[in-house]
């Protein structure tokens, strides 16, 4: 079954220098691959959704999709205190690709 | 407004009592799922539903039951809990294409004690 790890475990950067966030997984196959953040006792909000190879930009946050490397990224330009959260990592499995393995998550602190 | 819901948000069980978990949605989503989220895993899909009246089992399906009665409602009950069963619970929904995107609820948490 797919696995899916995230590194790294936690990350502090600076109000305004670019955070950067990896995501492996172990099947290749897959075609949905998708960031959510969590902040603390809240629900997960999607931020990128990413289908094929290359590079997917929603806002401030950027994808990065290289499925020979079994690798997807995310990018957060300009980042705030206010994206102080828990990052997830999430790739689609199943007939229709709609089931999710998720990663255990990367904590983001930004400081001002 | 918040299109898919909860409840309870948090709720202290016994062990060996019976728990029953609602999730709604106004999404006017096919599809429904449960997931647990623990310290040390990822979120962990445990029942889903594509239609109501009919539940599928996902990865960690035991110790669990679903129940979907309508298009709106999913529910998760735990027959007897038991202290594993700590966590917190995630009821998402999603339309039926292929790589639909999956809305989430704000999530229960569940301490059994």
């Amino acid at each position: 079954q797919q696995k899916v790890q995230q590194s790294p475990e936690s990350l502090t950067v600076s109000e305004g220098a670019m955070a950067s966030l990896n995501c492996t997984f172990s099947d290749g196959t897959s075609n949905n691959f998708r960031w959510y953040r969590q902040h603390s006792a809240k629900g997960l909000e999607v931020l990128v959704s990413i289908f094929s190879d290359g590079e997917k930009e929603e806002g401030r946050f950027t994808a990065h999709l290289n499925r020979a490397n079994l690798h997807v990224s995310l990018h957060i330009r300009e980042p705030q205190p206010s994206d102080s959260a828990v990052y997830l990592c999430a790739v689609g499995y199943g007939s229709s690709g709609n089931k999710l393995i998720f990663g255990i998550g990367t904590l983001l602190s930004v400081k001002p | 407004e918040a299109a898919v819901t909860q409840s309870p948000r948090s709720k202290v069980a016994v062990t060996g009592g019976k728990v029953t978990l609602s999730c709604h949605q106004t999404n006017n989503h096919d599809y429904m799922y449960w997931y647990r989220q623990d310290t040390g895993h990822g979120l962990r899909l445990i029942h889903y539903s594509y239609v109501a009246d009919s539940t599928e089992k996902g990865d960690i399906p035991d110790g669990y039951k679903a129940s979907r009665p309508s298009q709106e409602n999913f529910s998760l009950i735990l027959e007897l809990a038991s202290l594993s069963q700590t966590a917190v619970y995630f009821c998402a929904s999603s339309d039926g294409g292929n790589y639909a995107e999956q809305f989430f609820g704000p999530g229960t948490r569940l301490t059994v004690l």
